[in-house]
C-alpha cells in the first residue's frame, strides 16, 4: 500500500523567511513523487514533480529515498507562497495505471 | 489549454436524494478520477477509470458509484446522499497509465446534504 504523510496541518513563517514543507512516503517500488498547491478560490495545480527536476516560483523538492522525504523548500518566503500544499505520490494501482495518493495537505501562511 | 469541467459547482441536496456530478475533460485523457476533499484528511480517491465502462475502486468507494459511457465524461452518483457525504468533490484527469503524469483538476463540486 502507498501512504503519504504531511505532518504539519499549519504553517506559519514570517515574508523572507525560509519555508520547508515536510512530505514523507510509504511505497514499496520506485515512486514518482509531485507537489501540487491550491491557492485561494483556485483549482489544484501541478507545482512540480521529481522527475523534473525543476525549480518552481523558486521553490525545489529533493526525494531522499533513505529516508523516504521529499521535502518542500524555499529560501525566502512572499507572502503571493500562502497557500494550501499537497504532496502526492504515484504508485502502481488496480488495472497497471498509477495511482496518485494524496497527503493530507500543509496550509502555508506567510505574513507581511 | 487542458480543461477539466465539472458543471455543478455548488449544490445543496436532502437526505436520500440521488445526486449525479458532471465532469468533462477535452484533452482526450485515458485516466479519470474521482476525489473527496476535506480539512484535515486531504484527497481521498473514491473511485477512478482507466478506459471507458471501466471503473475501479478507491479508498473511499462506500456510498458511491461512477459512470463512465464515453472518454471525455466521468460521473459520480450519490445513489442516496447521507449529510456525512457533505464535501467537496474533485474530479481530475490524466493521460494516461503511466508514471508522473501530471494530474489536472477540475475546479470542484461543493455539495451540501441536508
Amino acid at each position: 500500500a502507498q501512504r503519504v504523510t504531511q505532518p504539519e496541518k499549519l504553517l506559519s513563517v514570517f515574508k523572507g523567511a525560509p519555508v520547508e514543507l515536510k512530505c514523507n512516503y510509504s511505497y514499496s517500488g520506485s515512486p514518482e513523487l509531485f507537489w501540487y498547491v491550491q491557492y485561494s478560490r483556485q483549482r489544484l495545480q501541478l507545482l512540480l514533480r521529481h522527475i523534473s527536476r525543476e525549480s518552481i516560483k523558486g521553490f525545489t523538492a529533493d526525494l531522499n529515498k533513505g529516508e523516504t522525504s521529499f521535502h518542500l523548500k524555499k529560501p525566502f518566503a512572499q507572502e503571493e507562497d500562502s497557500a494550501m500544499y499537497y504532496c502526492a505520490l504515484s504508485g502502481q494501482g488496480a488495472g497497471g495505471s498509477y495511482i496518485p495518493t494524496f497527503g493530507r495537505g500543509t496550509s502555508l501562511i506567510v505574513h507581511p | 489549454d487542458v480543461k477539466v469541467t465539472q458543471s455543478s459547482r455548488y449544490l445543496v441536496k436532502r437526505t436520500g436524494e440521488k445526486v449525479f456530478l458532471e465532469c468533462v475533460q477535452d484533452m482526450d485523457h485515458e485516466n479519470m478520477f474521482w476525489y473527496r476533499q476535506d480539512p484535515g484528511l486531504g484527497l481521498r480517491l473514491i473511485y477512478f477509470s482507466y478506459d471507458v465502462k471501466m471503473k475501479e475502486k478507491g479508498d473511499i468507494p462506500e456510498g458511491y458509484s461512477v459512470s463512465r459511457e464515453k472518454k471525455e465524461r466521468f460521473s459520480l452518483i450519490l445513489e442516496s446522499a447521507s449529510t456525512n457525504q457533505t464535501s467537496m468533490y474533485l474530479c481530475a484527469s490524466t493521460v494516461d497509465r503511466g508514471l508522473g503524469n501530471t494530474i489536472y483538476f477540475g475546479e470542484g463540486s461543493w455539495l451540501t446534504v441536508v
